[in-house]
């Protein structure tokens, strides 16, 4: 089962807003990976974090790897229809350098 | 650039026939994973191969699903025989050696009735 709590669910915000959703655990992560997917395709890495308190921009997305190294943070600055889809987290534990963890998304609709 | 190549993209077939999905990785990748997505537990690793071996099969939910790679750019997830609840989106992912980002192909939409 999922251990990444993403929140929010849901979010439903006029165009032009900023968006922020997040990810916690209550087990420490190495990576975190941040993906978006749209109906009736796979998920497609957005920005990947490496080092505690790392912050690294996509465009007008920001994502940062909380500094104790059991959450992570997603901005978009100035949403656009285009970036309605489900975003989810996915982090690496230090256990296993290859399963990841992903939390239950959240799903983004933007009113044009 | 190519990305991950799964076919089919959808499948529809009766319960107790054999299924078999398929998924080319990006060229130079060396693992590659497939997962399962149900609205119920989301995205499911079933298995992993790295150099063409599978390293971890823990995820694969019966002896009814079997999954191969023979070559670095091949693989194969077999269901034998399917049942309605396997029902689900099928992911291959690939990438370069772990912990480097996993990248998705679009998915085999899988329904047995």
């Amino acid at each position: 089962g999922q251990q990444l709590n993403q929140s929010p669910q849901s979010m439903f915000i006029q165009e032009g807003e900023d968006v922020s959703m997040n990810c916690t655990s209550s087990s420490i992560f190495n990576t975190w990976l941040w993906y978006k997917q749209d109906p009736g395709e796979g998920p497609v890495l957005l920005i990947a974090l490496y080092k505690a308190g790392e912050l690294t921009s996509n465009g007008r997305l920001t994502a940062q790897f909380g500094i104790t190294r059991k959450d992570s943070f997603l901005n978009i600055s100035a949403s656009i229809p285009s970036d309605v889809g489900i975003y989810f987290c996915a982090g690496l534990r230090m256990d296993s350098s290859y399963k990841l963890i992903f939390g239950s998304g959240t799903r983004l609709l933007v009113r044009p | 650039d190519a990305g991950v190549i799964q076919s089919p993209r959808h499948e529809v077939t009766e319960m107790g026939q054999e299924v078999t999905l398929r998924c080319k990785p990006i060229s130079g990748h060396n693992s590659l994973f497939w997962y399962r997505q149900t609205m119920m537990r989301g995205l499911e690793l079933l298995i992993y191969f790295n150099n063409n071996v599978p390293i971890d099969d823990s995820g694969m939910p019966e002896d009814r699903f079997s999954a191969k790679m023979p070559n670095a750019s091949f693989s194969t997830l077999k269901i034998q025989p399917s049942e309605p609840r396997d029902s689900a989106v099928y992911f291959c992912a690939s990438s370069l050696d772990p912990p480097q980002p996993q990248h998705f192909g679009d998915g085999t939409r899988l329904s047995i009735l």
